[in-house]
Formats: C-alpha cells, sequence, structure tokens
C-alpha cells in the first residue's frame, strides 16, 4: 500500500524557517517525480515544488523562489521542503504527492502557520 | 504561466442526475510530443485530494465509472452520470504540459 506521511509544520514567525518532511512507503521511490502542493484554509490547491528522480530538476512557483528548497533522500525514501524567510502568506497545508505530471497519491498534509 | 478557469464554482445537483464541470485553459495543453496532461481531482470535506482522471480521460483504478473526462486543445469537461451523495466536495482541474503547474480554483458540487 502506498503511503505518503507528512511531518515538520507547525506554528512559525514570519521570517523564520522550518524543514517538512514525507515519508514514503510502498512504492520505489526512486522511480518517481515527487511535488509539494499546498492549500491555504478555505482556498484551492496551489502547486509549490517538483523534484526529478534524482534530484537533477527541480522547479518551483515564482513565489517560493529563492526561499524554499525542495530535496530528496532516496536511500531514506524521503522527501523534504526546506522553507526560509517566511511569510503570512505560507500559511498553508503542505501536501507531499508522488508524481510530477499527475498526482496519484497524496500525503493527508501538515499544516504551517506564518504568524507573530 | 498557465491558467485554468473552471465553470461553474458551484453546482447544485439533485441526487441521481448528471453533473458536468468545464476547464478552460489560457493555452494549448498538447505538448511537444502530442500529450496533453490535464488531470481532474475530488477532495472531500477535509480530506487531501484525491486523482480521479489523468491525460484528459484516463479513470484511475477504483474510480467510479460514472466519472467520465473529455476535451482537448484547451476545453475540458469531468461528467458525472448519475450524482451520489459521496460525490460531494470540490472537483480542480489541473495542467502538467508546462511548470508551474496549476489549478483551477474549484468547482464545489453540493446537494440540492
Amino acid at each position: 500500500e502506498v503511503q505518503l506521511v507528512e511531518s515538520g509544520g507547525g506554528l512559525v514567525q514570519p521570517g523564520g524557517s522550518l524543514r517538512l518532511s514525507c515519508a514514503a512507503s510502498g512504492f520505489t521511490f526512486n522511480n518517481y517525480w515527487m511535488t509539494w502542493v499546498r492549500q491555504a484554509p478555505g482556498k484551492g490547491l496551489e502547486w509549490v515544488a517538483s523534484i526529478k528522480q534524482d534530484g537533477s530538476e527541480k522547479y518551483y512557483v515564482d513565489s517560493v523562489k529563492g526561499r524554499f528548497t525542495i530535496s530528496r533522500d532516496n536511500a531514506k525514501d524521503s522527501l523534504y521542503l526546506q522553507m526560509n524567510s517566511l511569510r503570512a502568506e505560507d500559511t498553508a497545508v503542505y501536501y507531499c504527492a508522488r508524481g510530477g505530471w499527475w498526482f496519484e497519491y497524496w500525503g493527508q498534509g501538515t499544516p504551517v502557520t506564518v504568524s507573530s | 504561466d498557465i491558467v485554468m478557469t473552471q465553470t461553474p464554482l458551484s453546482s447544485p445537483v439533485t441526487l441521481g442526475q448528471p453533473a458536468s464541470i468545464s476547464c478552460r485553459s489560457s493555452q494549448s495543453l498538447v505538448d511537444s510530443g502530442g500529450n496533453t496532461y490535464l488531470s481532474w481531482l475530488q477532495q472531500r470535506p477535509g480530506q487531501p485530494p484525491r486523482l480521479l482522471i489523468y491525460k484528459i480521460s484516463n479513470r484511475i483504478s477504483g474510480v467510479p465509472d460514472r466519472f467520465s473526462g473529455s476535451g482537448a486543445g484547451t476545453d475540458f469537461t469531468l461528467k458525472i452520470s448519475r450524482v451520489e451523495a459521496e460525490d460531494v466536495g470540490v472537483y480542480y482541474c489541473m495542467q502538467a504540459t508546462q511548470f508551474p503547474r496549476s489549478f483551477g480554483q474549484g468547482t464545489k458540487l453540493e446537494i440540492k
């Protein structure tokens, strides 16, 4: 059974940092692109970033470029999102998803709140 | 960047009746290889999104066959042949032909 379990969310002050993790199981992790998608409270879905199987290609939405870094550790079947210089508008539930062109499996999400 | 526009944003439907959601992209979603990366997702209240359909019309295993996708180029449609109570939620189209990926605003399906 495919499972994606996010962790690392929480309350952080504006300008602070957080590192989100996504532990994958039930499939061969290094065969798939992986993606982060977020959803602000009461809002729709927003694609954040995607990473190729070997980490050689990474793509970001403009609003997080230079502040967020997507990475993966294939030996640990894990996906990460390092978030720096956090802003109030980054407040959202962050989901990891399997895939780069369609997102067949999703985690339950981890909430991030940026507030003083 | 490609903008995805869904209509309607809200759709009250009677149980057992059909429902249809439209999605239009600001530019063609056909890539250089002839593939069209348009998918549909469902998000039930309090749940993460769930992929229903990818590449316009390919239904994910386990998705009821009352869900179908169609379209080409810039215009796409999700149809539910007979709405059931479990179909309540928000439906999103998403393009993955180009980065940045982009979602439609979402269409809220509710029962009359």
